[in-house]
């Protein structure tokens, strides 16, 4: 079974508000990323967060990690119509090597 | 700098028909890997070369062989094409093989691939 599992599975908000994603996993992690796909398109990297790390921040985006609950979110603030996209998080877990696994996506629709 | 290139974009075979992917990158990188990408899920690891000379299994490794043929390229094939393997492939890259250099991995566009 996948190691990250993303929550909600769809999310449709409007321009300007900010949206939330969810990525639960199992096992202990060495460090969690965060991607974005554009349809049609391979995944682009966002952000990553090493497990000693409790939130980070690049542009509009705010990731947070909490390994006690094994969860990390993605928040995106003041949306645009570009940010249109599926998201996935990706968890790299010492016993997997190089490997990294990734969860099934959430489904992010910014509406003008 | 092209990052990571796949080709071909798209596909269509018959069913039985052997056929290679290829890819390669640009950056150096010492791991590359190749994902199956289904609708509505996540990525699956088909196979991975966590550096020049190696490769390993994934999730996913029936029906597909792989081989690493220098540093820059890393080609997946279907010896003998079913039609549960229609999906989109991706291969990626990644500078370093352990997962504590704590590096991303940077994605081809994709191959579109049906078979009949």
């Amino acid at each position: 079974s996948q190691q990250g599992e993303e929550d909600p599975q769809a999310l449709s908000i409007q321009e300007g508000e900010n949206a939330t994603m969810n990525c639960s996993y199992k096992t202990s992690i060495n460090n969690l990323q965060w991607y974005r796909q554009n349809s049609g398109r391979g995944l682009v990297h966002l952000i990553l967060i090493r497990s000693n790390e409790r939130e980070k921040h690049s542009g509009r985006l705010r990731v947070t990690l909490d390994t006690s609950k094994k969860s990390s979110s993605l928040l995106i603030t003041a949306s645009r119509a570009a940010d249109t996209a599926s998201y996935f998080c990706a968890t790299d877990v010492y016993s997997s090597g190089s490997r990294l696994t990734f969860g099934e996506g959430t489904q992010l629709t910014v509406n003008p | 700098n092209a990052g990571v290139t796949q080709t071909p974009k798209f596909q269509v075979l018959k069913t039985g028909q052997s056929m290679t992917l290829q890819c390669a990158q640009d950056m150096n990188h010492n791991s590359m890997y190749w994902y199956r990408q289904d609708p509505g899920m996540g990525l699956r690891l088909i196979y991975y070369s966590a550096s020049e000379g190696t490769t390993d299994k994934g999730e996913v490794p029936n029906g597909y062989n792989v081989s690493r043929l220098n540093k820059r390229e890393f080609s997946l094939r279907l010896e003998s094409a079913a039609p549960s393997q229609t999906s989109v492939y991706f291969c990626a890259s990644r500078r370093n093989r352990d997962s504590y250099s704590n590096q991303p991995q940077h994605f081809g566009d994709g191959t579109r691939l049906s078979i009949l």
